[in-house]
């Protein structure tokens, strides 16, 4: 079944303590990207990845880092997270860009005390 | 930056009822795409409008693209408590270098309650 998997999809932490949040899919898509979803302000864009090694920065970067070293891993890294980072966060990819459909995973809700 | 306006932010309507939700831009849509989210879940691409003047039909959905292509609007007729979700439009953006799509901008949603 094609799929965006996100892990872990709750997590509750403290200030400071670095987290991983990976992302994986089985589609072969090129188009990777990352979102935190907030009451009121829709879904903004924190970093997305064309392709394999290429990672560019959304509308909200600061606080997070991506990495793809691999086609079908785009993992978000908190290397010092703050409750302002408290939020709803989705991956999601495409075949080759924000102008394909994007197929999202089911979120991860992060709370950060 | 482009901003993504729409409205209404909320909806609560009976069954049967019809109902229309609205996008507008600060600039022109590049490729505009509507979602509807349901809780616990990531969003489901709906419809993508390219260009202006368009018109797509989804069984009792209808979108509208604007000729200018800075509005879009989506139309549900006899609406059903099935329908009840997070309504959201969002267009692309090329990147920094001009070479690919690869920013997406949201709207902050409809929330849409359909009741029984």
């Amino acid at each position: 079944e094609a799929q965006v998997t996100q892990n872990p999809r709750y997590l509750i932490t403290v200030t400071g303590k670095k987290l991983t949040v990976t992302c994986s899919q089985n589609m072969n898509h090129e188009y990777m990207s990352w979102y935190r979803q907030d009451p009121g302000l829709g879904l903004r864009q924190i970093y997305y990845s064309m392709n394999v090694e290429v990672t560019d920065k959304g509308d909200v970067p600061e606080g997070y880092k991506v990495s793809r070293k691999e086609k079908r891993n785009f993992p978000l890294i908190l290397e010092s997270p703050s409750p302002n980072q408290t939020s709803l966060y989705f991956c999601a990819s495409s075949m080759t860009g924000a102008n394909q459909p994007q197929h999202f995973g089911d979120g991860t809700r992060l709370s950060i005390l | 930056t482009q901003l993504l306006e729409q409205s209404p932010q909320f909806l609560s309507i009976q069954e049967g009822e019809n109902l229309t939700v609205y996008c507008n831009s600060s600039s022109v849509f590049s490729s505009l795409q509507w979602y509807r989210q349901e809780p616990g879940e990531g969003p489901v691409l709906l419809v993508t409008v390219v260009t202006g003047g368009e018109v797509k039909k989804l069984k009792r959905l209808t979108f509208q693209f604007g000729d200018a292509r800075k509005d879009s609007s989506l139309h549900i007729t006899a609406a059903q408590p099935g329908d009840t979700g997070l309504y959201l439009c969002a267009d692309t953006a090329l990147n920094a270098g001009g070479t690919s799509y690869g920013k997406l901008t949201f709207g902050q949603g409809t929330i849409l309650t359909v009741h029984p």
